[in-house]
């Protein structure tokens, strides 16, 4: 079965710092991996995607993720963050069916 | 990418009773999914709709809990019944994206039961 961890709860940062949120899969098939963002009462809103080819992927508003098979880990991340990145972030997996992390908050501060 | 039109956005309802959410796509889709959200938790699937055959219900909900309808391709309604404080959560729909590759979702509707 596949299950999907999110090492970090909440992350605070200080506007226009880097931010890493860290995100590992377990799956014993090859899966597709996903990241969404959930702005304060609001819907879900897909920020980027690994399907398959490069590692690296890069997706709206800035932020890029990493897939990394021997650690199976997809780490998003964004150079430099601010006050508007505010928000929920769920790491997702699966092909049919998602299955979703806990979520990480995200709190940029001035 | 499909858009989804989900409401109620939100309601306040009394214990015991019934809501009804309904989803809407602007687009033909086989399969629909409900999702639901408790405070502070992540989201869990509750069952995938198709179109013309009864729902699958993911482990730990079921039918008469959360009757799912799916008349048409673009169309789907959760019904959350009997409802207790324990079912205040958001619902959310979705649907694949085109190729298959991602979801898209619904803008949720905040249920409180009191």
């Amino acid at each position: 079965a596949q299950s999907v961890t999110q090492l970090d709860s909440q992350v605070p940062v200080f506007e226009e710092a880097p931010v890493e949120l860290r995100c590992n899969y377990s799956s014993s098939v090859s899966v597709y991996l996903f990241w969404y963002v959930q702005y304060p009462n609001q819907g879900l809103q897909l920020l980027l995607k690994y399907l398959s080819g490069s590692t690296l992927v890069k997706g709206i508003n800035g932020f890029e993720a990493e897939f990394n098979k021997s650690q199976t880990s997809f780490h998003l991340r964004k150079p430099s963050v601010h006050i508007s990145d505010t928000a929920e972030y769920f790491c997702a997996a699966g092909s049919e069916k998602l299955v979703f992390g806990k979520g990480t908050k995200l709190t940029v501060n001035p | 990418s499909a858009v989804i039109s989900q409401k109620p956005s939100r309601d306040i309802c009394q214990r015991g009773t019934s809501l009804t959410i309904q989803c809407q796509v602007d687009s033909q889709v086989t399969m629909m999914f409900w999702y639901r959200q408790q405070p502070g938790q992540s989201l869990t699937l509750i069952a995938t709709a198709n179109q013309g055959s009864e729902a699958t219900y993911e482990s730990g909900f079921v039918i008469d809990k959360f009757p799912i309808s799916r008349p048409n391709l673009t169309f789907s309604t959760l019904t959350v019944s009997n409802m207790s404080p324990e079912d205040s959560s958001i619902y959310l729909c979705s649907v694949p994206l085109q190729g298959h590759y991602g979801y898209t979702f619904g803008s949720g509707t905040r249920l409180t039961v009191v």
